[in-house]
């Protein structure tokens, strides 16, 4: 389909190794979202690109994770020296453009348990 | 980010109407509601948005207070496939940003 893609799907890694989480979204949005979502909370927002550059990268629990968008389309989540912490579903979200109002379109995330 | 407030969970007989409320007190004038649902092991996806005139589409209506203070959801007919969290979040626009800060929600049980 047309959706957003992200992969894996699910990740086992163990405690303090290096994890990469991949982000396609939609053909032709503009802004990427990166939220994680631990069992029985909403989801909780990371950062947000639009175009390039990232926007807002104000959920970024700390210097562990970055993420980048280098040509404006696909995202890599990337986080290091995982802990057993950052176990959740990290789900990525595309729209349009960064205008207020855009639907936000999620896909279906990444399953990843710190072992 | 102005908060939202939702009952955390639901009841509601299949093939009957549905009602989730929720209260935003704290609202500004720039501000979206927005509603996302999430079904099990699924992103969230889109259901409705609106300002300050109720709203109707092919999945809900939206009924806003006059004074913006209150939503709630309705789901005209509720089906098997509608139990889900229904998300409600106001979308600050003053940020000029479309970033949304999500909540708990309010799980929907639908039983047959």
């Amino acid at each position: 389909g047309a959706g957003v893609s992200q992969t894996p799907s699910n990740k086992v890694t163990e405690k303090g190794k290096y994890v990469e989480l991949r982000c396609d979204p939609i053909s032709g949005h503009t802004a990427l979202y990166w939220y994680r979502q631990s069992l029985g909370q909403g989801p909780e927002f990371l950062i947000y690109f639009q175009g390039t550059g990232a926007a807002d990268d104000s959920g970024l629990p700390n210097d562990r994770f970055f993420a980048v968008r280098p040509e404006g389309s696909v995202s890599t989540l990337k986080i290091q020296r995982t802990e057993r912490g950052d176990s959740a579903v990290y789900l990525c979200a595309s729209s349009p453009s960064g205008a207020p109002g855009n639907t936000i379109y999620f896909g279906e995330g990444s399953w990843l348990t710190v072992v | 980010d102005a908060k939202t407030t939702q009952p955390n969970s639901m009841e509601s007989n299949e093939e009957e109407p549905v009602h989730l409320p929720c209260n935003h007190s704290t609202i500004s004038g720039t501000d979206y509601i927005h509603w996302y649902r999430q079904l099990p092991s699924q992103g969230p996806e889109y259901v409705i948005h609106g300002l300050t005139s109720n709203v109707n589409n092919r999945m809900a209506s939206l009924a806003i207070a006059e004074d913006r203070k209150s939503s709630t959801l309705i789901l005209h007919r509720a089906t098997l496939r509608d139990a889900a969290v229904y998300y409600c979040i106001l979308g600050s626009y003053q940020t000029g940003a479309n970033n949304l800060f999500f909540g708990t929600g309010t799980r929907l049980t639908v039983i047959p």
